[in-house]
Order: C-alpha cells, then structure tokens, then sequence
C-alpha cells in the first residue's frame, strides 16, 4: 500500500523558476527518498535524507525533512526544461525496509 | 550505485499467456523488491524477493499469479502468469544494499496484454 501523498499532484513553471514539491507520509520512517522518472522510463534516485537529518542537498536540488510534521519538500531551484518528470517520494517502514511511494507530482518546465 | 539490467524492456503479449521478467545486478545486493506502476499511477509493491526462499508478498498480490524466484543475491525472475489487459503496466525491479542504503531501480519492463 502507498505511504505518502505528495502536493501538488501537477505544476507548470517557466524555465528558471524554482519548483516545490511537498510530501506527506502516516507512520514513523528511517528515511525518506526522492526519484525523478521520465515519461515511461525507470526511476532515478535523487536524494535519500535519513530521519535525523533536516535538510540535504545536491546540485540545484534541496530536500526537508520535518518528522513532526511528517512531511518533505524537494525543491529544484534554477528549473530547466530537462527537469520535466513525474518526482515521486518514498519512504521505508515495511517490515523488510522496502520503500513505499507516494502518488508523485508532474512537473512540467516551459522553456 | 548498483546497476540493474532487467530483460525485456517491453512486451506484447496475448491474454492468457505467461512473461518471465529476469533482473540483473552487476553487485550482491541484499534485498531485491518487485514493483508495478498501472497506468499513470506510482509505484505498487508486489513482493520482496528473498534469496533461497519464497518471496513475501503484499496484500493484493500472489504467488500463483506472479510467482518469484531468487536463486542468488545478483539475480531474480518475476514471471506474470494468465495474463489479462488488467496486467498492462511497468514492472520494476529494484534493489537495496542496507536499510539506510538508497534503493535504486532498474529501467522497468514495459508490458501490454491484448
């Protein structure tokens, strides 16, 4: 079964705007994980933030962590074209650490 | 990170009708996992692949419909038995070294049903 829900389910920006992507999940995690996949492709891992941790970051992309809250953000600073894909959090909490995905957001980035 | 090579990368096949879909890992990885994505939807788990023994699957799917095999820690099957168009989606295959490790995923095998 899906763990989290992310928000919103689709957003359409300009080239070079920044992009946020909000996750929510239900049950207590270790960590949490970010993918990109583009149309009809594999999933690419993006950034994995462990549940102590707050923030990360990598490149043009920076996650949240808030586990009171229970929720994640990801955001792509500076968008590109090439950043248009269906992101998708995950978090573990299956008794084999399997991880458990949210619907995802479709970002689309004009040029 | 670990490369994943899963064969086919997509299928058409007739109703009724068995696929065998193998993944690849160029390292020994520990846990090995079987998703599906339907349709412009995310990713469902179907089973997690257990070395040397049956795979635990998620409520909604069984072995008799998509039974698993892992014969090592670097290679497993997921076979899609009597196919019906309901079965049209991405299987994934995907694996994970440690349990703070990421998981990362193979290409997807693509499968249509007619």
């Amino acid at each position: 079964s899906q763990q989290g829900e992310e928000d919103p389910q689709a957003l359409s920006i300009q080239e070079g705007e920044n992009a946020t992507m909000n996750c929510s999940y239900k049950t207590s995690i270790n960590n949490l994980q970010w993918y990109r996949q583009n149309s009809g492709r594999g999933l690419v891992h993006l950034i994995l933030i462990r549940s102590n941790e707050r923030e990360k970051h990598s490149g043009r992309l920076r996650v949240t962590l808030d586990t009171s809250k229970k929720s994640s953000s990801l955001l792509i600073t500076a968008s590109r074209a090439a950043d248009t894909a269906s992101y998708f959090c995950a978090t573990d909490g299956g008794f084999n650490n399997d991880m458990r995905f949210g619907a995802g957001t479709r970002l689309t980035v004009k040029p | 990170s670990a490369v994943i090579s899963q064969k086919p990368s997509r299928d058409i096949c007739q109703r009724g009708t068995s696929l065998t879909i193998q993944c690849q890992v160029d390292s020994q990885v520990t846990m090995m996992f079987w998703y599906r994505q339907q349709p412009g939807q995310s990713l469902t788990l179907i089973a997690t692949a257990n070395q040397g023994s049956e795979a635990t699957y998620e409520s909604g799917f069984v072995i008799d419909k998509f039974p698993i095999s892992r014969p090592n820690l670097t290679f497993s099957t997921l076979t899609v038995s009597n196919m019906s168009p309901e079965d049209s989606s991405i299987y994934l295959c995907s694996v994970r070294d440690r349990g703070n490790q990421p998981q990362h995923f193979g290409d997807g095998t693509r499968l249509s049903i007619l």
